[in-house]
């Protein structure tokens, strides 16, 4: 099955830039979708098909992906931003279509 | 507004079969969307366990496909989950969504339901 790839943790100080990223084979040939998840909530899509943004969801959050990696990025960080950042594909070529990927927990210092 | 709520027993005996219901609000179920349930264990990542359309097209997590049964009450615009002979490692937070069809990401969620699978 496809196997996607994310650092376990990635920290950023407030006002700065953060990147995620999410690896798997040939990614840029399919699309990535990123949830945002903060403690004892249900996640929220915050981009999907690469870089669309869901109504209510500000600008500040962004997507690429190209070659082998999609990346998530957030910019103008706030401590609101703190959550777990999980990727997701649809791989319809794969025994198992629907991957996530293992989370990666965004600390704002 | 799309609302989903995951409803179920909490506590599930090892072996028996784990049973949950979705109930949709604000949209119906039969418009063309597919719908899904993804699960969470206790501090651990999201695992999609699979996904469905009211006109019969399924997808199921493979290493699930031999527990796992997905079904659909349109007249009540609920849809449902059945795992058979749980095990702790069933344990989780289950979640129910909807999925826009063609690239199949979770757009609404359901707020989850933790189920315990004791011995």
């Amino acid at each position: 099955s496809y196997v996607l790839t994310q650092p376990p943790s990635v920290s950023v100080a407030p006002g700065q830039t953060a990147r995620i990223t999410c690896g798997g084979n040939n990614f840029g040939s399919k699309s990535a979708h990123w949830y945002q998840q903060k403690p004892g909530q249900a996640p929220v899509l915050v981009v999907y098909d690469d870089s669309d943004r869901p109504s209510g969801i500000p600008e500040r959050f962004s997507g690429s992906n190209s070659g082998n990696t999609a990346t998530l990025t957030i910019s103008r960080v706030d401590a609101g931003d703190e959550a777990d950042y999980y990727c997701q594909v649809w791989d319809t070529s794969s025994d198992h279509p629907g991957v996530f990927g293992g989370g990666t927990k965004l600390t704002v210092l | 507004q799309v609302q989903l709520h995951e409803s179920g027993p909490g506590l599930v005996r090892s072996s028996e079969t784990l049973s949950l219901t979705c109930t949709v609000s604000g949209f119906s179920i039969s418009r063309g969307y597919f719908w899904g349930w993804i699960r969470q264990p206790p501090g651990k990542g999201l695992e999609w366990l699979g996904i469905f359309s009211h006109t019969g097209s399924t997808y199921l997590s493979p290493s699930l496909k031999s527990r796992l049964t997905i079904s659909v009450d349109t007249s009540r615009n609920q849809f449902s989950l059945k795992l058979s002979s749980v095990t702790a490692a069933d344990t989780a937070v289950y979640y129910c969504a909807r999925v826009p069809a063609v690239t199949h990401y979770f757009d609404y969620w359901g707020q989850g339901t933790l189920v315990t699978v004791s011995s």
